[in-house]
């Protein structure tokens, strides 16, 4: 089955950091760009971050550039984000997706998605 | 940034009927226009890529039309569970901008 699982969110103090991971199975992971997008509490989808299949070449929204870091490893089957400098409107469920480019990019594959909370 | 604007946010509808989403982008996506349903608690589901292309396994009553700048999703016989709340999406540059987003209601 095709699928990708999100993992490591957590309750976390404002200017604290947290990584998440999100691995990926029955494709190859190494084919494909992979994003992070969040969800706010009753909010809409936003686009976070961007990963090439080898990554290379990474792109990140204005608002996490600087504090965020997208990375891979194809080895393991797992993408990653890396959030550092959390503030109160990080709080939101991040999902990780799968974008082929027979699709144009379109996001196919989805998590479930893990919950930050940024809060003291 | 490509802004997306989706019209309406919000509508109500009943079983069986025709519904229309608009969705217009501040500037030209081509043909890189996205559909996405998204029931709450749940993950996004892709209906409709490259503007026009039905996903795999979504039911033939969804249809998505459009280039440039203004798409339209269409439901041809609304069906309970269609009622989610519907995204379009530009990936035809970055930032992957979303529209906000329209909920049907019953």
């Amino acid at each position: 089955e095709v699928q990708v699982v999100e993992s490591g969110g957590g309750l976390v103090q404002p200017g604290g950091s947290l990584r998440l991971s999100c691995a990926a199975s029955g494709f190859t992971f190494s084919n494909y760009w992979m994003h992070w997008v969040r969800q706010a509490p009753g909010m809409g989808l936003v686009w976070v971050s961007r990963i090439n299949s080898d990554g290379s070449s990474t792109s990140y929204a204005d608002s996490v550039k600087g504090r965020f870091t997208i990375s891979r490893d194809n080895a393991k089957n797992t993408l990653y984000l890396q959030m550092n400098s959390l503030r109160g409107e990080d709080t939101a469920v991040y999902h990780c997706a799968r974008a082929p480019a027979p699709l144009k990019y379109a996001m196919d594959v989805w998590g479930q998605g893990t919950t930050v909370t940024v809060s003291s | 940034d490509i802004q997306m604007t989706q019209s309406p946010s919000s509508l109500s509808a009943s079983v069986g009927d025709r519904v229309t989403i608009t969705c217009r982008a501040s500037q030209s996506t081509s043909n890189y226009l996205n559909w996405y349903q998204q029931k709450p608690g749940k993950a996004p589901k892709l209906l409709i890529y490259a503007a026009s292309s039905l996903q795999s396994e979504v039911p033939s009553r969804f249809s998505g039309s459009g280039s440039g700048t203004d798409f339209t999703l269409t439901i041809s016989s609304l069906q309970p569970e269609d009622f989610a709340t519907y995204y379009c999406q530009q990936t035809y540059s970055i930032p992957r901008t979303f529209g906000q987003g329209t909920k049907v209601e019953i």
